[in-house]
């Protein structure tokens, strides 16, 4: 059985401060980690990905990814109250390009 | 780009009836196609994988004669809930893949009282 672990928060913090989301998986096999935001009562939306060992940077999204660890993070700088919302961390195996999700982080940013 | 629409966004259907849902890619060509359940507060919950000229795969637990899925084209697969309950409301979304990149469709809101 394939997992993906988050906590569940919610992760408080202060607008302008860095907030930073954790996930964990289970099978060592998996190739290809996925962040993605979903707002109250909406879809999810692709946010970035990360196929390597190492941090990827957009904007103010940080991807890091430790597959010794089989750890995958997302950090948000500056984060702003728009940003609050639930980030699910998504893995795949590339067999079949079906994604294990975790159950999701809830971001509570505040003014 | 990688663009998924969802139609339609929102239904009311009375118990017993059938109810189909489309979801197209707009700008890109998706072999594979998910639908996905999801209940308020919960997680998303895979229902099945959807194969252009093939039959779908359904997750364990999934009725595959209750919810019918069809993925005639490289652009198009539909899910139909066939005689809906109440216990079938929920947030039913869709997704097609792009280079193992999930892309959702807006999803849409099924109400059956």
């Amino acid at each position: 059985q394939k997992e993906v672990e988050q906590n569940s928060g919610p992760l408080s913090v202060p607008e302008g401060a860095i907030a930073s989301l954790n996930c964990t998986y289970s099978d060592r096999g998996s190739q290809s980690f996925f962040w993605y935001r979903q707002y109250s009562g909406k879809s999810p939306e692709l946010i970035m990905f990360i196929y390597s060992n190492g941090d990827k940077e957009d904007g103010r999204f940080t991807a890091q990814l430790n597959k010794a660890s089989q750890y995958v993070s997302l950090l948000i700088r500056d984060s702003q109250p728009s940003d609050s919302a639930t980030y699910l961390c998504a893995v795949n195996d590339n067999a079949g390009n079906m994604l294990t999700f975790g159950g999701g982080t809830r971001l509570m940013v505040k003014p | 780009g990688a663009v998924v629409s969802q139609h339609p966004s929102r239904v009311i259907c009375k118990s017993g009836t059938s109810v189909k849902i489309e979801c197209r890619s707009l700008d890109f060509q998706a072999t594979t196609m998910f639908w996905y359940r999801q209940f308020p507060k919960q997680s998303l919950m895979l229902m099945a994988t959807s194969n252009e000229g093939s039959k779908a795969t359904y997750e364990q637990g999934v009725e595959k004669d209750k919810f019918l899925i069809n993925h005639a084209s490289l652009t198009l697969s539909t899910l139909t809930v066939t005689s809906a309950h109440p216990e079938d409301s929920s947030f039913y979304i869709c997704s097609g893949t792009l280079e193992e990149t999930q892309y959702f469709g807006p999803g849409t809101r099924l109400l059956v009282l």
